[in-house]
């Protein structure tokens, strides 16, 4: 069972640059997420897409861009990266619906590091 | 958006129970109550989650305050591999859909 599949596990940036941090689910679900969590810190929502389609902003959306390109796969883009964005991002995927009654799965986490 | 408060950090002997509390003063009658927990370089991880009784599941067991103002997380006999960050969240609901905001967690140290 796969889970929730992010790619890279860990990048290297510098300043300026851009990328691409991918994310795929493979429980059908309808609801995705990515998340930051600097060092020490709990996580924080940069954006959320409820389903296929749609996406809004979370807590920390700036600098970043989201593309939800099928039920399966949520992006997350750095267009130009600063060092403000060295990170541990995490994808989260769950149920959806009008109701609290669903878990979160994560995946593993992509280690970023904008030098 | 409700927010929960919890110890920044707790230990707990080996093979002991451990109880983690949380209060969520501000919580609505239909958020739930989520439990996650990080373990070191990994992605959070579900552990129980509850509305208004208690739960109990393989990992753990919830009990919710009868005015649900406050939960706390009870693990039965603490082991090295329960040594996390523990988050307690609740599903805030919205127009939009529904997220959870994360908080710091406690710490939980487990000692052998």
């Amino acid at each position: 069972n796969a889970g929730v599949t992010q790619t890279p596990k860990f990048q290297v940036l510098k300043t300026g640059q851009s990328m691409t941090l991918q994310c795929a689910q493979d429980m059908n679900h309808n609801s995705m997420y990515w998340y930051r969590q600097d060092p020490g810190m709990g996580l924080r929502l940069i954006y959320y897409s409820a389903s296929e389609g749609t996406t809004d902003k979370g807590e920390v959306p700036n600098g970043y861009n989201v593309s939800r390109l099928n039920k399966r796969e949520f992006s997350l883009r750095l267009e130009s990266a600063a060092p403000s964005q060295t990170s541990v991002y995490f994808c989260a995927s769950s149920e959806s619906g009008y109701e609290g009654n669903y878990g979160y799965t994560f995946g593993s986490g992509t280690r970023l590091t904008v030098v | 958006d409700a927010k929960t408060t919890q110890p920044n950090s707790m230990e707990s002997n080996e093979e002991e129970p451990v109880h983690l509390p949380c209060n969520h003063s501000t919580i609505s009658g239909t958020d739930y109550i989520h439990w996650y927990r990080q373990l070191p370089s990994q992605g959070p991880e579900y552990v129980i989650h509850g509305l208004t009784s208690n739960v109990n599941n393989r990992m753990a067991s919830l009990a919710i305050a009868e005015d649900r103002k406050s939960s706390t997380l009870i693990l039965h006999r603490a082991t090295l591999r329960d040594a996390a960050v523990y988050y307690c969240i609740l599903r805030a609901l919205s127009n939009t859909g529904n997220q959870f905001y994360f908080g710091t967690g406690t710490s939980l140290t487990v000692i052998p």
